[in-house]
């Protein structure tokens, strides 16, 4: 059965400060997915990671994509406390639209 | 260009009651996705229907049923409501096979 596994599930952050999240899954997929939910609200695409190597930056947020590790990172660049919300990774499994959720960090930046 | 709509936003129920959810896809998206969010399990798949045929399900009891219109429209449907059926049921839309998903606001049930 696959799983997406993130860590970590909660991270306080400094302003100003950098971190990583790290999404781990485990079988074969080439697409991978990061989403952002801000508290009551619905889901927010921000990236998708197409193929081995695939690295994709918006703003201060950058995702890169290793396939034969089935690793993704989100990297979050000097944070600033508009970016407090939650992060989930996402990837499809079998060639479908079955997206499988990792289980989500949520992300506090305090000044 | 409109987003994703799903009606109604908040739902209350009783046990064994039944309930249906309604979601309208981007004008031109043809894939429609159902997930069920829940602070115990995350986010799960549900299913998924495209051009009016489900193509992929999720392991959800027979209770969870959705169905396609031919203008994309997608309705859910769970019968005999459990209080562990409380929780925030996303749509979403994508135009194609395996692009990005794009999500609804959300209804948000509770099951008393």
């Amino acid at each position: 059965e696959l799983k997406v596994e993130q860590n970590p599930l909660f991270l306080s952050m400094q302003e100003g400060k950098n971190y990583t999240i790290y999404c781990n899954y485990s079988t074969t997929s080439d697409r991978l997915y990061w989403y952002r939910q801000d508290p009551g609200k619905s889901l927010e695409s921000l990236f998708v990671l197409l193929s081995n190597g695939a690295v994709k930056q918006e703003g201060r947020l950058m995702a890169s994509l290793d396939t034969k590790a089935r690793l993704s990172t989100l990297h979050i660049t000097a944070a600033v406390h508009d970016l407090s919300a939650t992060y989930f990774c996402a990837v499809d499994i079998d060639n479908t639209d079955k997206l499988i959720f990792g289980t989500g960090t949520r992300l506090q930046v305090f000044p | 260009k409109a987003g994703v709509t799903q009606t109604p936003r908040y739902l209350i129920k009783t046990r064994g009651q039944q309930v249906t959810l309604s979601c309208s896809p981007i004008s031109g998206h043809r894939s429609v996705s159902w997930y069920q969010q829940t602070p115990g399990q995350g986010l799960q798949f549900l299913f998924e229907y495209f051009s009016e045929t489900q193509r992929n399900k999720g392991n959800f009891p027979g209770r969870f049923s959705g169905r396609q219109f031919s203008n994309s429209r997608s309705e859910m449907n769970v019968s005999t409501l459990e209080l562990g059926d409380s929780a925030l049921y996303l749509c979403a839309s994508s135009p194609d096979t395996r692009v990005t998903q794009y999500f609804g606001p959300g209804t948000r049930l509770l099951v008393l």
